[in-house]
């Protein structure tokens, strides 16, 4: 199984902060990375597909990027309804595989 | 609107069983992959299951490999997890989600249905 490892676990930050979410691939997934934002008692949310393709509604603010094992989140200017936990996700290979998430708290 | 519905849940001891089920609606649900993914109390997001559109292939997890078994019925849009041996490390609400093999994303999501085990 392919393993998705998340950093950092937490991050305290300022509304308009810029914030920065690294997802690393134990191995090459090409652009197979999904980013989903999750609020407590909340399922999840689609936030970018391929890596790179911001899914419609979500705020421009967000943005991914990255290929093959190394992957990045930004928040350019944190908002308060951003405070949640961030999780990426690969499609590269069965079973699906998720980060151990990443919690955006307020400072 | 696409719609999962999920039922099963409870209280079991451990090395007991449960089976979970899944209702569909809004969808195509015979031409699409689908998952079961699951999310202990505070921790994080663990894919359990995936199956293909015919039931032909199914995936699991290494730690429930050998303990459950993923299956469709695609005249009911129905989809189960049927989970046997159960661990205490298996407590979490377990979430129906329709895989888009396209895209690569998981959505929508069932609100889950939520499996404790314990003696």
């Amino acid at each position: 199984d392919i393993q998705m490892t998340q950093s950092p676990s937490s991050v305290s930050a300022s509304v308009g902060d810029r914030v920065t979410i690294t997802c690393r691939a134990s191995q090459s997934i090409s652009r197979w990375l999904t980013w989903y934002q999750q609020k407590p008692g909340k399922v999840p949310k689609v936030l970018i597909s391929a890596a790179s393709s911001l899914q419609s509604g979500v705020p421009s603010r967000f943005s991914g990027g990255g290929h093959g094992t190394d992957f990045i989140l930004t928040i350019s200017s944190l908002q308060p309804e951003d405070f949640a936990t961030y999780y990426c996700q690969q499609a590269f290979s069965y079973p699906l595989t998720f980060g151990g998430g990443t919690k955006v708290e307020i400072k | 609107e696409a719609q999962l519905v999920e039922s099963g849940g409870g209280l079991v001891q451990p090395g007991g069983s449960l089976r979970l089920s899944c209702a569909a609606s809004g969808f195509s649900f015979s031409s699409t992959f689908m998952s079961w993914v699951r999310q202990a109390p505070g921790k994080g997001l663990e894919g359990v299951a995936n199956i293909n559109q015919d039931g032909s292939e199914k995936y699991y997890v290494d730690s429930v490999k050998g303990r459950f078994s993923i299956s469709r019925d695609n005249s009911k849009n129905s989809l189960d997890l049927q989970m046997d041996s159960l661990r205490a490390e298996d407590t979490a609400v377990y979430h129906c989600v329709k895989y888009n093999a396209s895209t690569g994303w998981l959505d929508p999501w069932g609100q889950g249905t939520r499996v404790t085990v314990s003696s």
